[in-house]
């Protein structure tokens, strides 16, 4: 069972434009929520994350919007900009487990 | 700082070999863990440590040992390879176990034949 779901496996999007990535969750205990970044051959890096508690969180392009009615959460990058072309992944955690479930990943391409 | 580092960053196993992959940090994190990254699968928790000897087992641990006998290190071992452990393999670590970001690897690209 999926508890964190990332529905589109790619995206492609024109260098300039917003570029919007989704995650869906379906466990109502995760309270913590971050975004990754992936090159290819490289670790994941740390990009941006948000508490349960806010409904926002804005770091530079990047801005991540939380809706825990709906169980999503979405990453907004503006503007968008070829370096920006990796694998992002969602991933959730609970408070006190020291674990993190990650979704399965969507590919951005910026065109330039 | 080297950040993670991790070793060998390939390896070809035949099944029923037994390996180590090691993990290492230099950043005196207390948590670190261990990740597998699958085709369609995202990637998945084996096996984590908040502390030296401390350990506890992630979504996927069946097939998977770790000990964390000092801060920095933190090795996974394979006892007896399967096909279906050909995974990318990536070690993380973050200052305290709550902190929400973690430090990755480069990963190690597994193959068992």
């Amino acid at each position: 069972d999926q508890q964190v779901k990332q529905n589109s496996p790619s995206l492609s999007v024109q260098e300039g434009r917003i570029s919007i990535l989704n995650c869906d969750y379906t466990n109502s205990m995760f309270d913590y929520f971050l975004w990754y970044k992936k090159y290819p051959a490289e670790g994941p890096t740390f990009l941006i994350s948000i508490s349960s508690i806010k409904d926002k969180n804005e770091d530079g392009r990047f801005t991540v919007f939380l809706n825990k009615s709906a169980k999503h959460l979405s990453l907004h990058i503006v503007p968008s900009q070829p370096g920006d072309s990796a694998v992002y992944f969602c991933a959730a955690s609970t408070s006190g487990t020291y674990k993190y479930i990650f979704g399965t990943g969507t590919r951005l391409k910026v065109l330039a | 700082n080297a950040g993670v580092t991790q070793t060998p960053k390939f390896q070809v196993l035949k099944t029923g070999q037994s390996m180590t992959l090691q993990c290492a940090q230099d950043m005196n994190h207390e948590y670190m863990s261990w990740y597998r990254q699958d085709p369609g699968m995202g990637l998945r928790l084996i096996h984590y440590s908040v502390g030296a000897g401390i350990t506890d087992q992630g979504e996927v641990p069946n097939g998977y040992n770790v000990s964390r006998s000092t801060t920095e290190d933190f090795p996974l071992r394979l006892l007896s390879a399967a096909p279906s452990q050909t995974s990318v393999y990536f070690c993380a670590s973050s200052p305290r176990p709550k902190s929400l970001e973690q430090f990755f690897g480069p990963g190690t690209r597994l193959t068992v034949l």
